[in-house]
């Protein structure tokens, strides 16, 4: 049973760039979650989606955004990418929007030259 | 605010030792208690997990305590071992209309020396 998968493993982009990141939840998961994880730092929630729709937000700005599709997999979306965006990027499912078991990807690695 | 404080930042702890870590919250909507270990490259691995109507919870060399009128809990790792060497980071999550999302301490470094 795969886990959740994220990619690409490791991305380089410049400032004022825009970018993807992919995730495909855990099998049997309908609920995917997305966090910033800074160097030496904690994950901070960027948002949530179920049933397509984001649910819960965090305190990210608007050039964070998301998207699920039918399938349960997501993604997530940054424009105008700054300096400050450098971090690893993590994908967390849970089995339903109730579940606060959450199961995490190993992460997208951005940095912003 | 909701905050959830972790320490100690780092932590050095003798082969077959006791590591003790500890986290405090403030708000006391907070319903689920979980235990992540990252690994360098690794994306955050759920550990163990404790809800407040537990004081204690086991499993292996994990232990959780959980303190609810200090609003505090902490992570005891019995016989630490080389491999437990990692990030560990405390969490907290809530209800608030739909599940919640967690919020997460900044973090332990355990290192274990053989």
């Amino acid at each position: 049973d795969a886990g959740v998968t994220q990619s690409p493993t490791h991305l380089i982009k410049t400032r004022g760039q825009q970018v993807t990141l992919r995730c495909s939840p855990k099998s049997g998961h309908d609920t995917v979650s997305w966090y910033q994880q800074a160097l030496g730092q904690g994950p901070q929630f960027i948002f949530q989606y179920y049933e397509e729709e984001e649910r819960q937000r965090g305190n990210f700005p608007d050039r964070f955004s998301g998207h699920q599709f039918p399938n349960y997999s997501s993604e997530l979306n940054v424009n105008a990418l700054l300096l400050g965006d450098s971090a690893l990027y993590l994908c967390a499912s849970s089995r339903d929007r109730w579940d606060t078991e959450a199961f995490f990807g190993q992460g997208t690695r951005l940095t912003v030259v | 605010q909701q905050q959830v404080k972790q320490s100690p930042q780092s932590l050095i702890v003798q082969k077959g030792g006791i590591s003790i870590i500890n986290c405090a919250y403030e708000n006391t909507a907070f319903d689920y208690f979980p235990w992540y270990q990252q690994f360098p490259g690794k994306g955050p691995a759920l550990l163990i997990a404790i809800r407040p109507d537990v004081s204690e919870k086991k499993e292996g060399r994990f232990t959780i305590s959980f303190n609810k009128s200090a609003k505090q809990f902490s992570l005891h790792i019995m016989d630490s071992q080389p491999g437990d060497s990692a990030t560990y980071f405390c969490a907290a999550s809530y209800y608030g209309g739909s599940q919640g999302n967690l919020i997460f301490g900044k973090g332990t470094k355990l290192s274990v020396k053989p």
